[in-house]
């Protein structure tokens, strides 16, 4: 069965880049589509955004200016990057597989990463 | 960007009871609508597709209804592995969203 594994330092100092890797095993990285989405203490579950295997990528409106996804799929790995980061950007990050299929759902998702932005 | 509003926030239920969460969003989404749950430390689980598609693996004591701007999840009969944050997600349009999410306990 699919899993994910996201990896990246857990601190990063505010207005610098956080850049995060998800791992894919269990099944060829083509041809879904992959996602980031995070979750800040206390606050509710934020999509960023997603990648298509070949390489096309969707951002929320409100990270767009700031977030880049990318994929390899030699190494079955997707990657996010964030620049400017504040304290705000606190979060467990998650990647995840979608969407896709017929109801453009998140399944499976990576257990998740807690990236603290702090001096 | 579509709101959604889920609640009850948190319940507390007993085991065997039927509980029911609602997911209302601020704008017709036809049958885009999936269901998560989400234990602590864990990854997040799809348990409902489409509305009220059930994901393969997931015990039937789980449901969903619901289109256009008003939608359910549904347990059956409360189990103690249930106990839970379960988030309702639209897929209708970019950017996707959640909502706030419905923490359930076992009394």
């Amino acid at each position: 069965q699919v899993q994910l594994q996201e990896s990246g330092p857990g601190l990063v100092k505010p207005s610098e880049t956080l850049s995060l890797t998800c791992t894919v095993s269990g099944d060829s990285i083509s041809p879904y589509y992959w996602s980031w989405i995070r979750q800040p203490p206390g606050k509710g579950l934020e999509y960023i955004g997603y990648i298509y295997y070949k390489g096309s990528t969707n951002y929320n409106p409100s990270l767009e200016s700031r977030v880049t996804i990318s994929v390899d799929t030699s190494k079955n790995q997707f990657s996010l990057i964030l620049s400017s980061v504040t304290a705000a950007d606190t979060a467990v990050y998650y990647c995840a597989r979608g969407p896709g299929s017929y109801g453009d759902y998140f399944d499976p998702w990576g257990q998740g990463t807690l990236v603290t932005v702090s001096s | 960007d579509i709101q959604l509003t889920q609640s009850p926030s948190s319940l507390f239920a007993s085991i065997g009871d039927r509980v029911t969460i609602t997911c209302r969003a601020s704008q017709t989404i036809s049958v885009y609508l999936n269901w998560y749950q989400h234990k602590p430390g864990r990854a997040p689980k799809l348990l409902i597709y489409a509305a009220s598609n059930l994901q393969g693996g997931v015990p039937s004591r789980f449901s969903g209804s619901g289109s256009g701007t008003d939608f359910t999840l549904t347990i059956s009969s409360l189990q103690p592995e249930d106990s839970a944050t379960y988030y309702c997600q639209q897929s209708y349009s970019v950017p996707y969203t959640f909502g706030r999410g419905t923490e359930v306990e076992n009394k």
